[in-house]
This record gives structure tokens, sequence and C-alpha cells, in this order.
């Protein structure tokens, strides 16, 4: 029951799209589409970004959008703000682990 | 709006005892599962475990099963997790997050407990 993988690091320049990826196994993003991403910002609790692989809860804006293909889902960030300066993390149902979520490593998205 | 209230920050010494608590306000939280995350210092999020409120069911983490115990009393809609013996590495932000039964995300979180452990 391993950590999922993220890159370290992400940058974009204001305006422009970053995508982050997330990748498992067969056995949680690969078997479900249960994936959902957090953001925390420095010193602040997480707050949900996206649900479901691609489902964005009330007040998230729509420049956040997530999809998954094979074992690999995606947080991609259109429009980048200063404000989306940030970890991200994703984080996978997997029932057949002996405890059924597992966390991605996190990412650290940087405006420049 | 369901709110998760954690309680304050605490400075302990090793081997010391220590229970936080994590109180959920604005719903009925007997249909919630409240989990526990650790963040160590610049480090990512990694699971506890979970506790059902309704009938107390609780699942462990490898790393964490038998290093603290997570309960819960529904009666006031609080969770907590306990330590019996604390290390220096029990050092981290701990964070109570709440999912309603049947949902596999997680909102809302709980505002953190930083816990210090230093001789």
């Amino acid at each position: 029951q391993s950590a999922l993988t993220q890159p370290r690091s992400v940058s974009g320049s204001p305006g422009q799209s970053v995508t982050i990826s997330c990748t498992g196994t067969s056995s949680d993003v690969g078997g479900y589409n249960y994936v959902s991403w957090y953001q925390q910002h420095p010193g602040k609790a997480p707050k949900l970004m996206i649900y479901d692989v691609s489902k964005r809860p009330s007040g998230v804006p729509d420049r956040f959008s997530g999809s998954k293909s094979g074992n690999t889902a995606s947080l991609t960030i259109s429009g980048l703000q200063a404000d989306d300066e940030a970890g991200y993390y994703c984080c996978s149902y997997a029932p057949t682990y002996s405890f059924p979520y597992v966390f991605g490593t996190g990412t650290e998205v940087t405006v420049l | 709006e369901v709110q998760l209230v954690q309680s304050g920050a605490e400075v302990k010494k090793p081997g010391e005892s220590l229970r936080i608590s994590c109180k959920g306000f604005g719903d009925s939280f007997s249909n919630y599962w409240i989990g526990w995350v650790r963040q160590m210092p610049g480090k990512g999020l990694e699971w506890m475990g979970l506790i059902y409120f309704r009938d107390s069911e609780t699942k462990y983490s490898p790393s964490f099963q038998g290093q603290v115990t997570i309960s819960a009393d529904k009666s006031i809609s609080t969770a907590y997790v306990q330590w019996g013996s604390l290390r220096a590495s029990d050092t981290a932000m701990y964070y109570c997050v709440g999912a309603v039964h049947g949902n596999t995300w997680f909102d809302p979180w709980g505002q953190g407990t930083l816990v210090t452990v230093s001789s």
C-alpha cells in the first residue's frame, strides 16, 4: 500500500495551464472512479477541489478539472492565478488494501 | 454547513500521553466517517485511521495500528485520537476530516492540531 506518485513540483505563468499527475495501480486509481484532489495553502488545512475523478464541489472554480486514464489521474488548473500557488494532493479509494484510502505524495504548484 | 473544530495546540514531553479531539457542528454526524490525517513538518498527508460515528467501527492505517487509538463519543459528536506514550517523531500537525457514509471524498476538514513533543 504505497503512496500514489505525484511530481514534486510544477510551475506556470499566470493565465497558463498546468497539469498534475497522480499515478497508482489497478488496485487504487485504475480500479475505481473515486479519486479526489485537495488544495493546501501554507499553514492551512487542505480543501476539497475535485471528487469522483472529475466532479467539482460547489464553490470551486471551473478552472479546476479532473480526469483519469488507466492508472493515472490528473488535475488541470487552467487560467493559472496567484492564489493557485499551493500544495495539491490526490487521494484514491482502495478497498482491497488494509486501509481503504491512499494519498498521493503531493505536488507544489508555483505561479511564476 | 458542516464544520469540524479541533482542540488546541499541545506541547508534550516524550513518554507522556495525549488525547486530541475533533467536534462536529451543523449536522447529524451519526452517518459520518471521521478520519485522522498526520502531516509532519514539511511533509505530505498520511492517513492514520477512520471511525464511523454510528457504530464506532474503526479502521487503522498499517503504519499507525497499535501506535494510536481512535475513538468517538457520538452523544457529543466528537472524535478523538490518543497516544499512550509520545515520541519526538509524533511532532506533527494532525487534521480530522469528515465523509458521509458511502462517499469516498473528505469534506470538511478540521483546522488542525499542532502537537509538539520535545524534552
